[in-house]
């Protein structure tokens, strides 16, 4: 069975960081394109980053890009958010979602598996 | 980049059909044919339930049913049933971006 499990979110103040990690099982991790999608509290659902197998290609939405930066551990089958400069606007559920193939550079633009999410929340 | 456009609630009793619209622009739904949609329940993740405008995941009802024509994509859910009762929303590739739909709330009477 293909899991995603998010961790690291929590309460954080304006302008400081956080590293949100997810780990995949059931699946061959290295093979996927992996991204990170947000949903602020009673909001919709905003694309942030994606990065391809072997983390050859990134891309990040323009409002997170030069503060987010994506990364993928394919040893530990983990990748990461590193959150930088965050804002209140920045608070929302962070879900990692899998892409098949190497996700957007092997043409599968859509999220195929999900995880549970987990709670950024900033604010003073 | 705006949202692409969706209606903020349907609604429709049991064993109806309702059409769910997605509007954008050229630059993603005028160009490509690389929409999905995802459901969602209350405290849930969202999830996959059509991808590449008509395609069906593994395991997803047949009811669920998606096409596009021009700027805009739609789903149409059949058959509705209770537990359809759900957020949807659609999804497109945008350039080298996704954009995701504000979402449409449907209501099962």
């Amino acid at each position: 069975e293909v899991q995603l499990v998010e961790s690291g979110g929590g309460p954080v103040k304006p302008g400081g960081s956080l590293r949100l990690s997810c780990a995949g099982s059931g699946f061959s991790f290295s093979s996927y394109g992996i991204n990170w999608v947000r949903q602020a509290p009673g909001k919709g659902l905003e694309w942030i980053s994606s990065i391809s197998t072997r983390g050859t290609y990134i891309s990040y939405a323009d409002s997170v890009k030069g503060r987010f930066t994506i990364s993928r551990d394919d040893a530990n089958d983990a990748f990461y958010l590193q959150m930088n400069r965050l804002t209140v606007e920045d608070t929302a559920v962070y879900y990692c979602a899998r892409s098949p193939g190497s996700g957007f550079w092997s043409g599968y633009y859509y999220f195929d598996y999900w995880g549970q999410g987990t709670l950024v929340t900033v604010s003073s | 980049q705006s949202a692409l456009t969706q209606p903020a609630s349907v609604s429709g009793s049991p064993g109806q059909s309702i059409t769910i619209s997605c509007t954008g622009t050229r630059s993603n739904l005028g160009t490509y044919s690389l929409v999905s949609w995802y459901q969602q329940h209350p405290g849930k993740a969202p999830k996959l339930i059509i991808y590449e405008v008509t395609e069906r995941p593994s395991g997803i009802s047949s009811r669920f049913s998606g096409s596009r024509s021009g700027n805009a994509a739609s789903l149409t859910i059949s058959g509705l049933q209770d537990e359809d009762e759900a957020d949807y929303f659609c999804c497109s590739r945008d350039g080298d971006t996704m954009i995701f739909g504000g979402g449409t709330k449907l209501t099962v009477l």
